[in-house]
């Protein structure tokens, strides 16, 4: 069975503009969450979507935002880039509530 | 979710069982022990978890103590495709998603 996938693998915005990550989750996998993870710390929790529910938001401002679709999968939105948001995106899919198995990521540079 | 400690970094020669700890001493009853590992600039990899039982995979084993308050994880035979970050991680399995990460240990594989 494919893995957690994400697209694109890299992608270079500069301040200001806005930026779209995708996720299509493991097959059969209902939950989807997505990670930050800056360099040289580990990753931060930004959100978890269940059957195209929030249930989870990590401590991150209204410039992130979510949403699950239909089949599952997900996009991870953030408006108005700032420096500080070059980092690697990280989605992880489980069943619900059990194991979650993370994709390769999105390195995300903001110029 | 309760917070874990663990060493910043280790080394092991390569052959030699890799024993990496964590303590976790506020545990509760319903959270569960979950490993990952990351290989520079990739996805967490899943490795384990546990409860209270020790537990055995293709990958590692888990021994936790019996006051739960601490475990290893042990890589049997590390190679060097083991070097890495491994984090270990404590939650609840019970909707909630979230994985808190820490800094994890910096495992060095040495030939």
């Amino acid at each position: 069975d494919a893995g957690v996938t994400q697209s694109p693998t890299h992608l270079i915005k500069t301040r200001g503009q806005q930026v779209t990550l995708r996720c299509s989750p493991i097959s059969g996998h209902k939950s989807v969450s997505w990670y930050q993870q800056v360099l040289g710390q580990g990753p931060q929790f930004i959100f978890q979507y269940y059957e195209k529910e929030e249930r989870g938001r990590g401590n991150f401002p209204d410039r992130f935002s979510a949403r699950q679709f239909p089949n599952y999968s997900s996009e991870l939105n953030v408006n108005a880039l700032l420096l500080g948001d070059s980092a690697l995106y990280l989605c992880a899919s489980s069943r619900g509530g059990d194991t979650a198995y993370f994709g390769p990521g999105t390195r995300l540079t903001v110029l | 979710d309760a917070k874990t400690t663990q060493p910043p970094s280790m080394d092991c020669a390569e052959g030699r069982a890799a024993n990496l700890p964590c303590n976790h001493s506020t545990i509760s009853g319903n959270e569960y022990v979950y490993w990952y590992r990351q290989i520079h600039s990739q996805g967490p990899q899943y490795i384990i978890h546990g409860l209270k039982n020790n537990e055995t995979n293709e990958m590692a084993s888990l021994i936790i103590t019996e006051d739960r308050k601490s475990s290893t994880l042990i890589l049997p035979h590390a190679t060097l495709r083991d070097t890495a970050v491994y984090y270990c991680i404590v939650r609840s399995d019970f909707g909630n998603e979230k994985l808190t990460f820490g800094t994890g240990t910096r495992l060095t594989i040495i030939p």
